[in-house]
Formats: C-alpha cells, sequence, structure tokens
C-alpha cells in the first residue's frame, strides 16, 4: 500500500510570492492534516480536512489556506510568502481523523523563504 | 511554559543501552498518548500508543503513562544504531474528529556502534 505522498520535497520563494503544495493520502484515508515543523516550535497544526471540508483549524494566519478534493488529495496554500514561513510542511493522513487512529505522515515539503 | 514539555538533547548512548525517554505535561486532561520517530529528512512515524496510564509493550519498546505525574516515557532496550532519530510525543484530550495533538519538540537519539 503506498504511503502518503507529497509534492515537490523542496521549494526555494521569496517573499511576497505565493505556493501551492500537494499531499496524496494512503487510499481510504478521508482525513488530511497539514502541519508546520521548524526547530523552534516543533510541529504546529495548521487544518485538517475531512470529505472536502475543513473540519479543524490552527492558530495561523489567513494566508495559510487549503483544500480536500473528492479523492481526499489535498492541497495547501500560503500567499504572501514571509521569511518566518520557511519551515518544513508535512502532511499527515488516517481514516477518519479520530485521536485512536494513526496518523501517517509523508516526508514532507521543505519551503525555503529567500 | 509550554503544555507539553521534551528534552531536546542531543542523548547519546552506546549500542545495546537501554534508552529512557520522557515528556511532562501540563493537562491534566490528556488521555491519549503517542511517541513518534522522526529520521532525518523523513516524517513522523508512530511507534507507540496509549490510552490513559499503565504500560504498553512492542518489541524493544515500552511506552509508559503516569497521569499522577502528569508524566510518559519511552523505553528502547537492545538500542541499535538504526534507532538514532528525533523521539517525538504527542497527547490529546479526547477520541474526537479534532486532530489537534499537542507535540513535544522531540529528542534526538544518537545511538554509537
Amino acid at each position: 500500500k503506498a504511503g502518503v505522498t507529497q509534492t515537490p520535497r523542496y521549494l526555494i520563494k521569496t517573499r511576497g510570492q505565493q505556493v501551492t503544495l500537494s499531499c496524496s493520502p494512503i487510499s481510504g484515508h478521508r482525513s488530511v492534516s497539514w502541519y508546520q515543523q521548524t526547530p523552534g516550535q516543533g510541529l504546529q497544526f495548521l487544518f485538517e480536512y475531512f470529505s472536502e471540508t475543513q473540519r479543524n483549524k490552527g492558530n495561523f494566519p489567513g494566508r495559510f489556506s487549503g483544500r480536500q478534493f473528492s479523492n481526499s488529495r489535498s492541497e495547501m496554500n500560503v500567499s504572501t510568502l514571509e521569511l518566518g514561513d520557511s519551515a518544513l510542511y508535512l502532511c499527515a493522513s488516517s481514516l477518519e481523523g479520530y485521536s485512536n487512529q494513526p496518523q501517517h505522515f509523508g516526508d514532507g515539503t521543505r519551503l525555503s523563504i529567500l | 511554559q509550554k503544555e507539553v514539555e521534551q528534552d531536546p538533547g542531543p542523548l547519546s548512548v552506546p549500542e545495546g543501552a537501554i534508552v529512557s525517554l520522557n515528556c511532562t505535561y501540563s493537562n491534566s486532561a490528556f488521555q491519549y498518548f503517542m511517541w513518534y520517530r522522526q529520521y532525518s529528512r523523513k516524517g513522523p512515524e508512530l511507534l507507540m500508543y496509549t490510552y490513559s496510564s499503565g504500560n504498553k509493550e512492542d518489541g524493544r519498546f515500552t511506552a509508559q503513562v503516569d497521569k499522577s505525574s502528569k508524566y510518559i516515557s519511552l523505553f528502547i532496550r537492545d538500542s541499535q544504531p538504526s534507532d538514532s532519530a528525533t523521539y517525538l510525543c504527542a497527547m490529546s484530550p479526547n477520541a474526537g474528529n479534532n486532530r489537534k495533538l499537542i507535540w513535544g519538540l522531540g529528542t534526538s537519539l544518537a545511538v554509537n556502534p
């Protein structure tokens, strides 16, 4: 069974640009969550999508947005990039998003802002 | 003060040693506790999952939860160089459909051959 796939693996952007990251969950998984990981803050929850609806949202500004398609694939968009957005962005999928169901992570997209 | 505290290390041990990794937390509502392992340039992978207090064993790994002390531990027996990674604890207050896990910052472990 294929794991969670994130593309691209690496991205370099400049301030003010926007970026779209993609995540393909494990087949059959309906919940997709996005996280930002930095050395100082660790893993921080961005948002979760379930059945094409945003079900939960973390404490990030509106520049961070996402969506989920009918096949459960998800995209995350960051507009007006800032230097502080440099981070590893991780996507995780699970069957239905309950805490007693393990999350399976992709290997992330490393975003660098110049 | 963070809700979940985890010593960042690095922790360096010889091969075959018993490793103890720990997290403390402040929210007594946490009931679901997880340990993830993250290799360099990889995403986290779930190692152990426990509900409420007690111990859980899986091969060389044992997870312990002490809710009275708000303290969780992961023990690795007969540690191997392949165990070299960052270990993240995570916890949640409920099993609802909110996946707002609270994460520790991770402990970096190096097992030397």
